[in-house]
């Protein structure tokens, strides 16, 4: 089984509609974060959270927010969907620590299409 | 602020070729640079991972060499083969995070 998993794998929505994203991971790290990639631009962070009573805003959390339910998941929510919001989204996790060193373990992505 | 800079964005050569990939970042106050591999419909794979403190790291066919100085990394591989082909994202580690470049997508022609 996969360490990190994410649900939906693929999700196409209309303008205005919540939708939320989850992930899911067994690594049994502290760190989770959740990025999205544009076509020809890298990985973007959205929002991360270093345990579960810590959430971070990243580069571009306008229009999201992110539940940490548990060690173990970490749900991205889109309260009212739009189309420029249609990406392929990340999940990933890390160890805790000093944070130098720490490899990001993604999980298989999400592709949302806001129509 | 951190930019990362991946030049070229495509690339194809045949197949056996040695090839070398690149990347630049903008503020050399790193504490490490990644090379992550992505295919479709995958997530990413981390590849190398190069210390602050290290010049170079080797896997396989694969060496990353760090010139912080300079502010650039190489991704060299070694006989190159059509299982190569993906697409190859470099990320330099600051504070508390990653910051991505845009990839090179890399086709290997059999």
């Amino acid at each position: 089984d996969a360490d990190v998993t994410q649900t939906p794998r693929n999700r196409i929505t209309k303008t205005g509609k919540r939708i939320m994203l989850e992930c899911s991971q067994t690594k049994g790290h502290d760190r989770m974060y959740w990025y999205r990639q544009d076509p020809g631009l890298g990985l973007r962070l959205i929002y991360y959270s270093f345990d579960v009573k810590d959430i971070n805003k990243g580069e571009i959390s306008d229009g999201y927010s992110v539940s940490r339910q548990a060690q173990a998941k970490f749900s991205l929510s889109l309260e009212s969907a739009i189309p420029n919001q249609t990406a392929l989204y990340f999940c990933a996790t890390s160890e805790s620590g000093t944070g130098k060193d720490n490899v990001q373990f993604f999980g298989p992505g999400t592709r949302l299409t806001v129509l | 602020k951190q930019e990362v800079t991946q030049i070229p964005a495509a690339l194809s050569v045949p197949e056996g070729e040695n090839l070398v990939l690149n990347c630049s970042f903008t503020d050399s106050a790193i504490y490490n640079l990644q090379w992550f591999r992505q295919d479709p419909g995958k997530g990413l794979t981390s590849l190398l991972l190069i210390q602050s403190s290290q010049r170079e790291q080797t896997s396989g066919r694969l060496n990353a060499s760090l010139d912080k100085s300079s502010g650039r990394s190489t991704l060299y591989i070694a006989a190159s083969q059509p299982g190569d082909s993906a697409t190859y994202l470099c990320a330099v580690k600051g504070a508390q995070k990653l910051v991505f470049g845009q990839g090179t997508r890399l086709t290997i022609n059999p």
